[in-house]
């Protein structure tokens, strides 16, 4: 069964800290991997976009790194701001040929002051 | 240049009633998908629409279906509301059907079930 498990579920940390989201997945065959960010009750934003030949692709203080062999994404995000706070979703990207995007159930990121 | 948009904003609907959600894709996009998001939860997909036909479909029964217009623009239909309809309702936007393009979401229609 293709799936796509995100962790932790939860996450809580200070302005100006760091922070690593996981991403495992065993959706086969692989096309790519994206990243997105979602502020409660509004639409997905894409973050990052990787193929299965790309192995790290940035945006600003979002980067994000993939591991085609183990299927592990991670996204780091650097000096994170109140803004940041929001819920963050892998999406991977089934066969080329048919539509098939499967998504985690999101980290829930919270920054505080 | 608008970016995808959606209407209602809010929906409030009774068991056994029907809905209809309305999305206009971002300009110059010519796909359009659906998705259901509950609450706490990623993303479902429904279907997705290209060319006026339904071209990919996700688990949903029968009671969900959809037309996309000449203009690109898509509507959503549930048929018998149920409880468990209770959900954001997500739309995307692609230039392209395929997996390579970019999908662009509207704000979402929230609807309540009771």
């Amino acid at each position: 069964k293709n799936q796509v498990e995100q962790s932790p579920q939860s996450l809580i940390i200070l302005e100006g800290k760091n922070c690593t989201l996981q991403c495992n997945y065993t959706v086969s065959p692989f096309s790519n991997l994206r990243w997105y960010k979602q502020d409660t009750g509004r639409g997905p934003v894409s973050l990052t976009i990787m193929t299965f030949s790309e192995n790290t692709k940035s945006n600003g203080r979002y980067t994000a790194t993939l591991d085609a062999d183990t299927k592990q994404s991670s996204l780091h995000i650097t000096a994170s701001q109140l803004s940041d706070s929001a819920s963050y979703i892998c999406v991977v990207s089934g066969a080329p040929g048919t539509y098939k995007y499967i998504f985690g159930t999101g980290t829930r990121l919270k920054v505080l002051a | 240049d608008a970016g995808v948009t959606q209407s209602p904003t809010h929906l409030i609907k009774t068991r056994g009633q029907q809905v209809t959600l309305r999305c206009s894709p971002k300009s110059g996009h010519d796909t359009v998908s659906w998705y259901q998001q509950a609450l706490g939860q990623g993303p479902q997909f429904i279907f997705q629409y290209y060319e006026e036909e339904e071209r990919q479909r996700g688990n949903f029964p029968d009671r969900f279906s959809g037309h996309q217009f000449p203009n690109y623009s898509s509507e959503l239909n549930v048929n018998a509301l149920l409880l468990g309809d209770s959900a954001l309702y997500l739309c995307a936007s692609s230039l392209g059907f395929g997996l390579d393009y970019e999908q662009y979401f509207g704000p979402g229609t929230r609807l309540t079930v009771t």
